[in-house]
């Protein structure tokens, strides 16, 4: 069965620090892959998805960056954090018909 | 950016009471319709994903339909109980991913 893994859980940053949060996904192969955020009293954000290795797009410009250096690993990015990146950040996969399956999820706080 | 839109945002509801809501979704380019029940700093729990014109489903008390012609789907909840207070995210798949609505923040009172 397909499995999705996000880490860390939880993670406390000062501005100006860099990010960097992994997602891994078993039991599939080629997924498409998403990353979203949900900032305080707002909804689900597409930032990124990718189709394939090396496939970004992006949905919003901001100060984060998306990587797929493997087929099943997505790793979202920022060489500088700022305040407004603080939120809870999830990882999702998804075929085109099927359910989305989601990580845990990183609350992620920029002090 | 393709957009989804859920009306209402925000809706309270009186316990026993039957309730539902909307998710709009542009008609063309389309795959699939998802609903989830979400509550804030969790993962999305998965209630129905449709791809066909007319889907209907049922899952105990809550049901969704689903129209790709017009592109809307009605998500039901019947006999409303206090544990279905939650966020009740719609999600269009389409060929450049998967877009979520900001969602109807469903509050059950007793």
């Amino acid at each position: 069965s397909q499995t999705i893994h996000q880490w860390p859980a939880t993670l406390v940053q000062p501005v100006g620090s860099p990010l960097s949060l992994e997602c891994t996904v078993e039991g599939t192969s080629n997924p498409n892959l998403y990353w979203y955020r949900q900032a305080a009293g707002r909804g689900l954000q597409l930032l990124f998805y990718s189709v394939g290795i090396g496939q970004i797009s992006s949905e919003v410009p901001q100060n984060l960056s998306a990587s797929r250096p493997q087929d099943r690993q997505f790793i979202l990015s920022s060489k500088k954090l700022l305040l407004s990146d603080s939120g809870f950040y999830l990882c999702a996969w998804s075929d085109y018909s099927t359910e989305a399956f989601f990580g845990q999820g990183t609350r992620l706080t920029v002090v | 950016i393709l957009n989804v839109e859920q009306s209402p945002q925000s809706l309270h509801v009186q316990e026993g009471d039957s309730t539902n809501f909307t998710c709009s979704f542009p008609s063309s380019n389309f795959y699939a319709l998802h609903w989830y029940r979400w509550e804030t700093a969790k993962s999305p729990e998965a209630l129905f994903v449709m791809t066909l014109n007319g889907d209907e489903k049922k899952k105990g008390r809550i049901s969704a339909t689903l129209n790709t012609k017009e592109g809307y789907s009605y998500l039901y909840i019947k006999g409303s109980q206090p544990e279905d207070s939650a966020t009740y995210l719609c999600a269009f798949t389409h060929a450049d991913g998967l877009t979520f609505g900001k969602g109807t923040h469903l509050i059950i009172q007793p």
